[in-house]
């Protein structure tokens, strides 16, 4: 099964306008993170944002921030005043349990910045 | 920010050849990564390790191999490389610590090409 969907291959947005890309998760662990990544086209990961399962307050980074629904299991990722050079490809990621270190990634989101 | 190197970069090979991808980090982080992905796809775990002697198979299935002799050093091999090996390959490592908060850091990645 499935243990990150990421639904919307593609997006476009507005130069300076916000955007928020959806990640679903599928996990029976108690205690787990969910991960945000940034691929440019020139192939790096980048990371974004960290939410943990017990974290009680929602985890910003700059203009990025991570809208945490625990009971909807989802960890949507949300950039405010979107810029020319956030046109990437998001993946979102989760690592079960507090002892495995491996991250499952969803198919990722890749948003394009309009001038 | 990372300290984690792939090489080479790109790489064109024949069918039948075998291949080392190199990836090394100077981090010390015990923990070390091999994704694969293909264009514009999600990244699928084939190879990890906790330590120095310690490898294991990821979720994908995998024809490659590794080995972990040194902490900073975990190269992937293939014995005798096909056309559906062709694919980029990222290397990651991440800190030994309690908690699951840690991220993975991740190197530019090898794009292989099969022929």
């Amino acid at each position: 099964a499935q243990k990150i969907t990421q639904t919307q291959p593609g997006m476009f947005v507005q130069e300076k306008e916000a955007v928020t890309l959806d990640c679903t998760y599928d996990t029976s662990d108690q205690s787990y993170g969910l991960f945000w990544y940034k691929q440019p086209s020139s192939g790096e990961m980048i990371f974004l944002i960290y939410q943990g399962s017990y974290d009680e307050q929602n985890a910003t980074e700059g203009r990025y921030s991570l809208n945490f629904q625990k009971a909807r299991k989802s960890a949507n990722l949300v950039i405010s005043a979107s810029q020319l050079g956030d046109s990437a490809m998001y993946f979102c990621a989760m690592r079960e349990g507090s002892n495995d270190y491996k991250l499952s990634f969803g198919a990722g989101t890749t948003v394009t910045v309009r001038a | 920010e990372a300290d984690i190197y792939q090489t080479p970069r790109y790489l064109v090979i024949g069918t039948g050849k075998k291949i080392t991808l190199e990836c090394s980090q100077t981090m010390g982080h015990d923990k070390m990564y091999w994704y694969q992905q293909d264009p514009g796809m999600e990244l699928h775990l084939i190879h990890y390790s906790y330590g120095v002697n310690s490898t294991e198979k990821g979720d994908l299935s995998s024809e490659s191999t590794v080995s972990r002799i040194r902490t900073e050093h975990f190269p992937l091999t293939l014995e005798s490389a096909r056309p559906s090996h062709t694919s980029q390959y990222l290397c990651a490592s991440s800190p030994h610590r309690t908690g699951g908060r840690e991220k993975l850091f991740f190197g530019s990645g090898t794009q292989l090409s099969v022929l």
